[in-house]
């Protein structure tokens, strides 16, 4: 069974810093990973989805990676705003999903 | 607008009761899905439908029931018999189950 980790569960940063989010799953068989940033109380809204046949996805400020064979993606964030702050999830595309990281940017 | 909508936002159910929690798309997605959110934990998988009239049973399916009559709506019911119904439930839609997911903004659940 698919399990999906997210490591830290929270994370502070000052404003204007570049940043990682990690996400770790252990069944490489996937088809495609997906990146969701979810504000406190609202649904989850999608950031990018990288395929299996990708390395890389680019939205903005917001570059994701995934790498298969170490059953690993991470989501950078250029230049972090306030804004940015958010809890941030991944899911695979067998509907497994990370507990996500916190994240607070400081003015 | 297109979207996905999820009536109501709050709602609160005595011990013993059914209560059905509404999800609606017009994003002519064929794809729909159900999720329950724990304080502090990911998302998981209660029901999923790849098409009308046909559903599959997620994780967590116990104490939930689904229907699939139309495309464009997917309630679901808690049951009295699901133990720990107090969470956040959310819906979602993709165009086929590998595309990307699209949320409703979710109903939170409060057993009184």
């Amino acid at each position: 069974k698919q399990e999906v980790t997210q490591i830290p569960a929270a994370l502070s940063v000052p404003e204007g810093e570049n940043l990682v989010l990690n996400c770790s799953f252990t069944d490489s068989a996937i088809y495609n990973l997906q990146w969701f940033r979810q504000d406190p109380g609202k649904g989850l809204t999608s950031l990018l989805l990288i395929q299996s046949s990708q390395r890389e996805q680019t939205s903005g400020r917001l570059n994701a990676s995934l790498d298969k064979s170490s059953g690993r993606s991470t989501l950078y964030i250029a230049a972090s705003q306030p804004g940015d702050s958010a809890t941030y999830l991944c899911a695979t595309n067998d509907m497994r999903f990370g507990a996500g990281t916190r994240l607070t940017v400081k003015p | 607008d297109g979207g996905i909508t999820q009536s109501p936002k709050y709602l609160f159910r005595k011990e013993g009761q059914n209560v059905t929690l509404s999800c609606e798309q017009n994003l002519n997605h064929d794809a729909m899905y159900w999720y329950r959110q724990d304080p502090g934990q990911g998302l998981r998988l209660i029901y999923y439908s790849q098409i009308v009239n046909d559903f599959q049973k997620g994780d967590i399916a116990e104490g939930y029931s689904v229907s699939r009559e139309k495309k464009e709506s997917f309630p679901l019911t808690v049951t009295s018999a699901q133990k720990n119904p107090t969470a956040f439930y959310l819906c979602a839609s993709s165009t086929g189950l590998t595309d990307t997911q699209y949320f409703g903004p979710g109903t939170r659940l409060t057993v009184l």
